[in-house]
């Protein structure tokens, strides 16, 4: 079935250092795409969005990629911090029959920080 | 802001028992989803919501049903908790926009376990 996966289970980074977390997504039809980091024991925080018809998107810190021609999804988290340890999930939305959009979770990707 | 709220973040049930999770969102969302959540296998959704009394499977909806009678309120039902339902459930919700789609918000989880 279609899924979207991510390339890195775990990735460990200098504080300071830029972070980039990748992310594949298989459904050509997606058109939307998020990011959510969820710190222990805490629900899923929206990151950043981007849809189709960009290729990228800034926000504080953060830079989201989007290269639809290889359905690949990148996030970068510029100048790492400690507080940004966390797993980071990509999600596309997709609709299904029922026209509701629904969105699809890849299995994440472990972000540590070292000092 | 948005808040989805989750009525335990713990629960502890036996074998058997039924089981009702609740969530409750204060910002008049259409859309309400249940996902649970098992490490290595990301997030799966169970159900989701598009209306009042409507609802629709997800990708793992078997031994679950959901109940939606008042907009804010979406509740998941373990019909006859099983071992293999202990989880980190997390409930989300989004606007539903027609053709533009939104982020989800999600609540704090509920980590249930079946002894």
């Amino acid at each position: 079935g279609e899924s979207v996966g991510l390339h890195l289970p775990t990735l460990s980074v200098q504080e300071g250092d830029n972070s980039i977390i990748n992310c594949a997504y298989s459904n050509s039809a997606s058109d939307y795409f998020i990011w959510y980091k969820q710190e222990s024991g805490k629900g899923p925080q929206f990151i950043i969005d981007i849809r189709s018809n960009m290729d990228k998107r800034q926000g504080q810190r953060v830079t989201v990629l989007l290269n639809k021609t290889v359905k690949h999804l990148s996030l970068q988290i510029a100048a790492t911090q400690p507080g940004d340890s966390a797993v980071y999930f990509c999600a596309e939305n997709m609709a299904p029959a029922s026209g509701t959009y629904k969105y699809i979770f890849g299995t994440g990707t472990r972000l540590k920080v070292l000092a | 802001d948005v808040k989805v709220t989750q009525s335990s973040r713990y629960l502890v049930k036996r074998t058997g028992e039924k089981v009702f999770l609740e969530c409750v969102q204060d910002m008049d969302h259409e859309n309400m989803f249940w996902y649970r959540q098992d490490p290595g296998l990301g997030l799966r959704l169970i159900y989701f919501s598009y209306d009042v009394k409507m609802k629709e499977k997800g990708d793992i909806p078997e031994g679950y049903s959901v109940s939606r009678e008042k907009k804010e309120r979406f509740s998941l039902i373990l019909e006859s908790a099983s071992t293999n339902q202990t989880s980190m459930y997390l409930c989300a919700s989004s606007l539903g926009t027609g053709s533009m789609n939104t982020e989800a918000f999600f609540g704090q989880g509920t980590r249930l376990t079946v002894v």
